[in-house]
């Protein structure tokens, strides 16, 4: 089983609100990903947890708020977004250690109004 | 510097017309090279991995292939359904477990 589960699946959120993204993963992988994705552009990493610590972090606003609960899950907070932060936002995982392939969610589609 | 260059950026394909996407890396001490295809709106569907020049592999009518200074994605006899964004990545070359940077990937459209 090579899936990984992210929900929701789509999101409308307020310049005001707070709301969370979820993750999750059952390939035993200790480095987990967050990753942004505007239209016709590659991903863009934004944060890496290894061991579920965050390992990096790619000079990402505070407005964006992850945390990795247990060696399962990823969760990214989201408060006082703005409209530019609309994007797909993609969750991955891969061996901790190795130069293997990272597998992919179906990602949350987000828009802020 | 880009170290991931992708080739086409866009490629239209008659149906069973093969071609190839080129991926060329500038990364030294190469510690893989992965195809990703894409979907729009959904997440990237990890194709195959390439660790050492020479190295072929295989699934339906895609084939990747790995020299020391590019990746192919040979397509033969492309259907519709194939009709994706192939994007390629690769490792940088930094210690321990770096995450993967991608090429600006290829938009494959295959007509019927």
């Amino acid at each position: 089983d090579t899936e990984v589960t992210q929900t929701p699946k789509h999101l409308v959120m307020g310049m005001t609100n707070k709301k969370s993204l979820k993750c999750e993963q059952h390939m035993g992988h200790r480095a987990m990903y967050w990753y942004k994705q505007k239209a016709k552009k590659p991903p863009e990493l934004m944060f890496v947890y290894s061991y579920e610590k965050l390992s990096i972090n790619e000079s990402v606003p505070s407005r964006f708020s992850p945390e990795c609960p247990n060696s399962s899950l990823l969760n990214l907070h989201l408060h006082a977004l703005q409209p530019e932060d609309s994007a797909l936002y993609l969750c991955a995982s891969s061996q901790e250690g190795a130069y293997t392939e990272a597998f992919f969610g179906q990602g949350t589609r987000l828009t802020v109004v | 510097e880009d170290q991931v260059t992708q080739s086409p950026e866009a490629l239209r394909l008659q149906e069973g017309e093969s071609s190839s996407l080129n991926c060329s890396y500038t990364v030294s001490g190469l510690r893989g090279l992965f195809w990703y295809r894409q979907d729009p709106g959904k997440g990237p569907e990890f194709l195959f991995t390439l660790y050492s020049a020479g190295e072929e592999k295989e699934k339906e009518r895609l084939k990747a292939t790995l020299t020391k200074k590019e990746s192919f994605l040979h397509i033969t006899a492309p259907k519709p359904e194939d009709s994706a964004t192939y994007l390629c990545a690769v490792h940088p070359p930094l210690g321990g477990n770096t995450p993967l940077v991608f090429g600006k990937g290829t938009r494959l459209s295959v007509i019927a």
